[in-house]
């Protein structure tokens, strides 16, 4: 049982670039996230979905952009990167009840040039 | 709205002695209480978690945790620490708002232990 997968583990882009970060889940969880973890900040939600076409912004959305067509991936698109969105990126996926805990990936850590 | 305050940065201790997390979070609503470890380079793993069963939590890796309403409080502690029980420390809240908010978690800063030879 895979869980929730990430890829790329790790990334360097250039200022200006784009990318997307992959994630895959085989738990048929209903929630997925994505969370960017930094020093003394712990874990922010950027974006979040309760179900396949069905996506919201969480507290730090600027600069990413989000799409669930279905119920097993979550993809996080960069669309011009930053030098401040150096980072390492969670995802995550819970079901559909109260009290659940979320399930990570390992990361992807993203270092923007 | 939801918030998690967890008191001090770093925590060292020696090996054997008392491990003590402390975590605070506000909460309109009932919440639910998630303690996290994070070991060097991995992804965040649950150690306990509370949903209002009972308010003393016992998680993995002898861990347990204390809900207490009065003082919204949520500390992490263990009893005798082990080396292996280097790493960061997450504490989380989520809340009964129904509907989206499951899955919304709202971290504290993290905590890192040390443990001491």
């Amino acid at each position: 049982n895979a869980g929730v997968t990430q890829t790329p583990k790790f990334q360097v882009l250039k200022t200006g670039q784009s990318m997307t970060l992959q994630c895959a889940q085989d738990m048929n969880h209903e929630y997925m996230s994505w969370y960017r973890q930094d020093p003394g900040m712990g874990l922010r939600l950027i974006h979040y979905s309760v179900g396949a076409g069905i996506t919201d912004q969480g507290e730090v959305p600027n600069g990413y952009n989000v799409s669930r067509s279905t119920t097993e991936d979550f993809p996080l698109r960069l669309l011009s990167a930053a030098p401040s969105q150096t980072s390492v990126y969670f995802c995550a996926s819970s079901p559909d009840r109260a009290g659940a805990e979320a399930f990570f990936g390992q990361g992807t850590r993203l270092t923007v040039v | 709205a939801q918030s998690v305050t967890q008191l001090g940065s770093h925590v060292s201790v020696s090996e054997g002695a008392l491990v003590l997390l402390r975590c605070n979070y506000s909460s309109s609503v009932p919440p639910y209480l998630f303690w996290y470890v994070q070991y060097p380079n991995q992804g965040l793993q649950l150690l306990l978690k509370y949903t209002s069963a009972a308010t003393l939590v016992k998680g993995i890796n002898g861990f347990e945790a204390e809900f207490k309403k009065s003082e919204t409080s949520f500390h992490l502690t263990k009893p005798s620490a082990h080396m292996s029980d280097a790493a960061e420390y997450f504490c989380a809240v989520t809340s009964d708002a129904g509907g989206t908010s499951y899955g919304k978690l709202t971290f504290g800063q993290g905590t890192i232990l040390t443990v001491h030879p």
